[in-house]
């Protein structure tokens, strides 16, 4: 079965510091792989996704994150925080049935100090 | 575009109470999911519709939560009675379809409901 694992339930760095968010998965086969972050009293919103193609994958908001096979992980990174990403965010595995289920981490709340 | 609509916002009952949330997608999307997040856990799927099918119910409490989408459209879930455990935010998402020839399809998650049940 599919899961990940979200190495921090909790990070906080300085704003204009680098941010890693770690995140482990488990999969019999190679998996879909998901960002999402989650502002205050918003929706989830994708932040990038893996899908088999390149291993180093860009997204949204200058956020990217490396598929490693070896190491089975899939961090997310950003260079320079800004405080407006102060959020949850949830790595995020696809499911092995045929409904495309996708399946959650715990979560890990970043906190960006001025 | 608008995104998923969701009603209420918040919600506060006892327990033992029945409790409706609804859920309007965003139009032209076909497969309508619900989620459960409990404060400080991941969202769990709940059900999943494809039009006004269930493609997925397998951790539905089905002794006390329904979920209908009758039109293939809006949809409604309910929990009757409500137990303190409930007490989540219930998250719902659309998409196009769960899946096309191009691969699965994003989904886009409402603001969500968040049920207080003392």
């Amino acid at each position: 079965a599919q899961s990940v694992t979200q190495l921090d339930s909790h990070v906080s760095v300085s704003e204009g510091t680098p941010v890693l968010l770690r995140c482990n998965y488990s999969s019999s086969y190679s998996p879909s792989l998901f960002w999402y972050v989650q502002h205050p009293n918003k929706g989830l919103q994708l932040l990038l996704k893996y899908t088999s193609a390149a291993t180093l994958v860009k997204g949204i908001n200058g956020f990217e994150a490396e598929f490693k096979k070896s190491e089975t992980s899939f961090h997310l990174t950003k260079p320079s925080a800004h405080m407006s990403d102060a959020a949850e965010y949830f790595c995020v595995v696809r499911g092995s049935s045929n409904t495309g289920k996708l399946i959650f981490g715990q979560g890990t709340t970043l906190q960006v100090k001025p | 575009e608008a995104g998923v609509a969701q009603s209420p916002r918040y919600k506060i009952i006892e327990k033992r109470q029945s409790v409706a949330f609804w859920c309007n997608p965003i139009s032209g999307h076909a497969t309508l999911y619900w989620y459960q997040q409990i404060l400080g856990q991941g969202p769990k799927l709940l059900i999943q519709f494809q039009n006004n099918g269930v493609v997925d119910d397998s951790q539905l409490p089905k002794d006390r939560f329904s979920a209908e989408r009758l039109k293939g459209v809006d949809s409604t879930l309910k929990i009757q009675p409500a137990k303190l455990e409930d007490s989540a935010v219930y998250l719902c998402a659309s998409s196009l379809a769960f899946r096309t020839r191009g691969g699965y399809n994003e989904q886009f998650f409402g603001p969500g409901t968040r049920l207080t049940v003392l």
